[in-house]
């Protein structure tokens, strides 16, 4: 595709109720970031993955948060029995490359909203 | 753990005018710092990178310096339009192998005034 897909763009979960967010990455972008994005903040590092592997999730905020891209392009983000805390935007970015360390550009989706009542 | 601040919070200005945001980071040890661009309901888009070795970077109407060694970078942007209106997020990447596992500021959230 053109850009960073993700969905749902707007999810609303009741407390207790496990979310499923999705992002299609640019095609044949390497590498896949998740970032939280509460509100009036900037985005916090989640997870990043290269390929199918995942090679950091140091930013996994508890064991409630699960992610996966097992064929190294679609990616989900799990979260089991949501809380009020987890309300916040959750942004997917991918870049072309793999090098871990990298002066390439960086391209954002534009979010799923999670609203957790 | 590095910590990035953005100052101002927010800021308003009448078109035309010349503003200064800024971004200051605790730990100088980045590989690079980037200055994005987030509009409301929107992701964010990439407007300029300085690599750790660069003093500033410059695109059109927007120009960004980085000092180092005192962890400060200023985003320039030159005779405002309203179009200009979003938030502006700086961004360091740490010079430990993390590549694009960015440590994002607060942001500034500028509006310009027709």
């Amino acid at each position: 595709g053109a850009g960073v897909s993700q969905s749902p763009r707007y999810k609303v979960a009741k407390r207790g109720q496990d979310v499923a967010l999705r992002c299609d990455p640019i095609s044949g972008h390497v590498s896949l970031f998740w970032y939280q994005q509460a509100l009036g903040q900037g985005p916090e590092f989640l997870t990043y993955f290269q390929n199918e592997a995942q090679l950091d999730k140091s930013g996994l905020p508890s064991d409630r948060f699960f992610a996966e891209r097992p064929e190294g392009s679609v990616s989900t983000l799990k979260i089991q029995r949501t809380q009020q805390e987890d309300s916040a935007v959750y942004l997917c970015a991918s870049s072309l490359l793999g090098r871990a360390v990298t002066n390439e550009k960086l391209f954002f989706g534009s979010g799923t909203q999670l609203s957790v009542l | 753990k590095q910590e990035v601040t953005q100052i101002p919070a927010a800021l308003s200005v009448p078109e035309g005018e010349n503003l200064v945001l800024n971004c200051s980071f605790t730990d100088s040890a980045i590989y690079n710092l980037q200055w994005f661009r987030q509009d409301p309901g929107k992701g964010l888009t990439s407007l300029l990178l300085i690599q750790s070795s660069q003093r500033e970077q410059t695109s059109g109407r927007l120009n960004a310096s980085l000092d180092k060694s005192s962890g400060r970078s200023t985003l320039y942007i030159a005779a405002s339009q309203p179009g200009d209106s979003a938030t502006y997020l700086c961004a360091v990447s740490p010079n430990n192998n993390a590549g694009n596992m960015l440590t994002f500021g607060g942001g500034t959230r500028l509006m310009v005034k027709p």
